[in-house]
């Protein structure tokens, strides 16, 4: 059974930087083809891909975004990390996780962040 | 910021057959494949459709997709009351911008 979860502050201040971290279960990062990605969803709106890392530790990011993002794994935790840097209120949002199999086909129930001083 | 524009919202009796657009470009549809997720109310998307017309196991039979030039299509055919959610396609689109997965705008479906 395949499962990921996400974590992080629900709160963060503008200017701050965002620490989300992806705990999943029920594959390994280090299978060939996998990866594990981010997408948020502001409140009443689509979509829109964040990042995406590859079990050879390839790393893909939205070019509207890239200047502000880092994507990690730790293959030994099965955890992904991402961190936005510079928070606005224009970033809250839902933050998903989701397993890359070709498509996004496993994904997080999401963690809601705020940004608010 | 969506590349890939559907209309916002479609509808239609339990029973009746709905079809869902998406229009984007030769650097995302035109050139790669379409997957299709099902958000319900509440809850985080699940892949509904991937590679332009595959059903991953234990989507009913009722939902399809399908794919021409830069356009690409998801239908549900006998509409139930369940599948009242909203859907986004997505692609790779590989533009000048670099490597980028985009979604489309979404389309919120009504059971009448």
């Amino acid at each position: 059974q395949i499962t990921l979860k996400e974590s992080g502050p629900t709160l963060v201040k503008p200017t701050q930087t965002l620490t989300l971290t992806c705990t999943f279960s029920g594959f390994s990062l280090s299978t060939s083809g996998v990866g594990v990605g981010w997408i948020r969803q502001p409140p009443g709106k689509a979509l829109e891909w964040l990042a995406l890392i590859y079990w050879d530790d390839d790393k893909r990011y939205s070019p509207s975004l890239k200047s502000r993002l880092t994507i990690t794994k730790d293959t030994s935790k099965n955890q992904v990390v991402l961190t936005m840097t510079n928070m606005d209120p224009v970033d809250t949002a839902t933050y998903y996780c989701a397993r890359f199999g070709g498509p996004f086909d496993y994904w997080g129930q999401g963690t809601l962040v705020t940004v608010s001083s | 910021q969506s590349v890939l524009t559907q209309p916002p919202s479609a509808s239609g009796t339990p029973g009746q057959r709905v079809t869902i657009s998406c229009s984007g470009s030769s650097s995302n549809i035109g050139s790669n494949t379409v997957n299709w997720y099902q958000q319900l109310p509440g809850t985080a998307p699940k892949l509904l459709i991937y590679s332009n017309n595959q059903r991953p196991s234990g989507v009913p039979d009722r939902f399809s997709g399908s794919k021409s030039g830069t356009s690409a299509s998801l239908a549900i055919s006998g509409l139930q009351s369940e599948d009242e959610a909203d859907y986004y396609c997505a692609a790779w689109d590989d533009s000048l911008n670099g490597y980028n997965y985009v979604f489309g705008t979404g389309t919120k479906v009504t059971v009448l």
